[in-house]
């Protein structure tokens, strides 16, 4: 079946800490890979996007991720954190054949400390 | 407008009330998309549209729930005879491109149904 796993329920950090958040995928075929943000309060926004390519993306905000194909993983990184960063973050994962449907994550709830 | 739109956001609704959740996409998106967020969940796909067809229903959890879009543009949610296992925001979500392999999701802000 297909899923997506972030064994990271919730994840607190001090500001200026190093993040990693992980991701891994249950799907058959090439894959489209995303990372979604929710701010408090706000909607939940693109922060990167893999399709092909260098299996390293850089998104907004600082954050980049690593697609390892042999891992099925998709781990979302930012060297340093920021207090801003608090938000609930969500790895999503399309089939490249021509598909429409999104599989999402349970999600990560990071709370970053000033 | 420039985002997604979704009215109401807040809903309370006695059990065995009939529910209606709207929609209104960012204009030209021909793909819209309902998903059902738990407390505590990611995003559970309920049915896909391309322009005003709908071309998968497979997610919707049982026939008490029916989704349209008419005209192509804003669409419904109704569900039926709601049960408190129907509580959870409902998210729609719109994107330019026909397919995944090319598409960003612009989700609106939810609405939160709570069933007593």
């Amino acid at each position: 079946a297909q899923s997506v796993s972030q064994h990271n329920h919730h994840v607190i950090l001090s500001e200026a800490a190093s993040l990693e958040l992980g991701c891994n995928y249950s799907y058959g075929g090439t894959v489209n890979l995303f990372w979604y943000v929710q701010y408090p309060g706000q909607h939940l926004q693109l922060l990167l996007k893999y399709f092909s390519g260098d299996p390293l993306v850089k998104g907004i905000k600082g954050f980049e991720a690593e697609f390892i194909k042999s891992k099925f993983s998709f781990n979302l990184r930012k060297p340093s954190v920021q207090w801003s960063d608090t938000a609930e973050y969500f790895c999503a994962v399309t089939s490249t054949s021509g598909t429409y449907k999104y599989i999402f994550g349970t999600g990560t709830r990071l709370k970053v400390l000033a | 407008g420039a985002g997604v739109s979704q009215s109401p956001r807040y809903k309370v609704a006695k059990r065995g009330q009939d529910v209606a959740l709207r929609c209104d996409p960012i204009s030209g998106h021909v793909s819209l998309f309902w998903y059902q967020q738990a407390l505590g969940q990611g995003p559970e796909f309920l049915t896909y549209f391309q322009n005003e067809a709908q071309l998968d229903k497979s997610g919707l959890p049982s026939d008490r729930f029916f989704a349209e879009r008419p005209e192509g543009s804003v669409s419904t949610l109704k569900i039926q005879r709601t049960q408190q296992e129907d509580s959870a925001v409902y998210l729609c979500a719109s994107s330019l491109a026909w397919l995944a392999d090319t598409g960003e999701l612009f989700f609106g802000e939810g609405s939160r149904l709570t069933v007593l």
